[in-house]
């Protein structure tokens, strides 16, 4: 069965601070990998993919996860946090011949900037 | 335009009563999800609709959770004899995709559901 981690339940850093959140998954076959956000008292939103092609994707606020198969992880990352990128984030991946394409989550990370 | 709305927000159950909670999706999108997620915890799925066929509801913990969507648009997650297990936030996600691990999911705010 497939199954994420979020190595880290909470992650404090201040501002501008480099940061990482960490993400490894089980499985022995092909999947789809995501990052999903969550501010406070709003939905999940999704912060970015991978699918196929290039093994380093990016968002459009700055963050940056690589697709690492032999090692199976997707970490996030970002150079340089604001005090708005406080957030839980979610990893996620979905079987590549999925006929549902059902996400399967990690237990999240709660990233704290602090000014 | 908007995006996946829930009803209630919030809900607060006594043990043993029953629970209704909708989902309206985007509008046009084939599939919608529900998930659980406990206290901090992650989503954990609980059913599949593409249009109004229960496609996948491996995930629902027990037969007093049932789900539909008969005209392939709003759903509705019922939860009978509520336990306190069940407290929890209840989403919904849609995708414009039938099927298929590609198609991003959308996700509404949630229902909090208490049972006392």
């Amino acid at each position: 069965a497939q199954s994420v981690t979020q190595l880290d339940s909470q992650v404090p850093v201040f501002e501008e601070a480099p940061v990482e959140l960490r993400c490894n998954y089980s499985s022995s076959v092909s999947v789809y990998l995501f990052w999903y956000v969550q501010y406070p008292n709003q939905g999940l939103q999704l912060l970015l993919k991978y699918l196929s092609g290039s093994t380093l994707v990016e968002s459009i606020n700055g963050f940056e996860a690589e697709f690492n198969k032999s090692q199976t992880s997707f970490h996030l990352r970002k150079p340089s946090v604001h005090i708005s990128d406080t957030a839980e984030y979610f990893c996620a991946v979905s079987h590549g011949s999925s006929n549902t394409g059902k996400l399967i989550f990690g237990q999240g990370t709660t990233l704290q900037v602090k000014p | 335009g908007a995006g996946v709305s829930q009803s209630p927000r919030y809900k607060v159950a006594k043990r043993g009563q029953d629970v209704a909670l909708r989902c309206d999706p985007i509008s046009g999108h084939v599939s919608l999800f529900w998930y659980q997620q406990a206290l901090g915890q992650g989503p954990e799925f609980l059913t599949y609709f593409q249009n109004e066929a229960q496609l996948d509801k491996s995930g629902l913990p027990s037969d007093r959770f049932f789900a539909e969507r008969p005209e392939g648009s709003v759903s509705t997650l019922k939860i009978q004899r509520t336990q306190q297990e069940d407290s929890a936030v209840y989403l919904c996600a849609s995708s414009f995709q039938a099927g298929g691990s590609q198609s991003e999911q959308f996700f509404g705010p949630g229902t909090r559901l208490t049972v006392l």
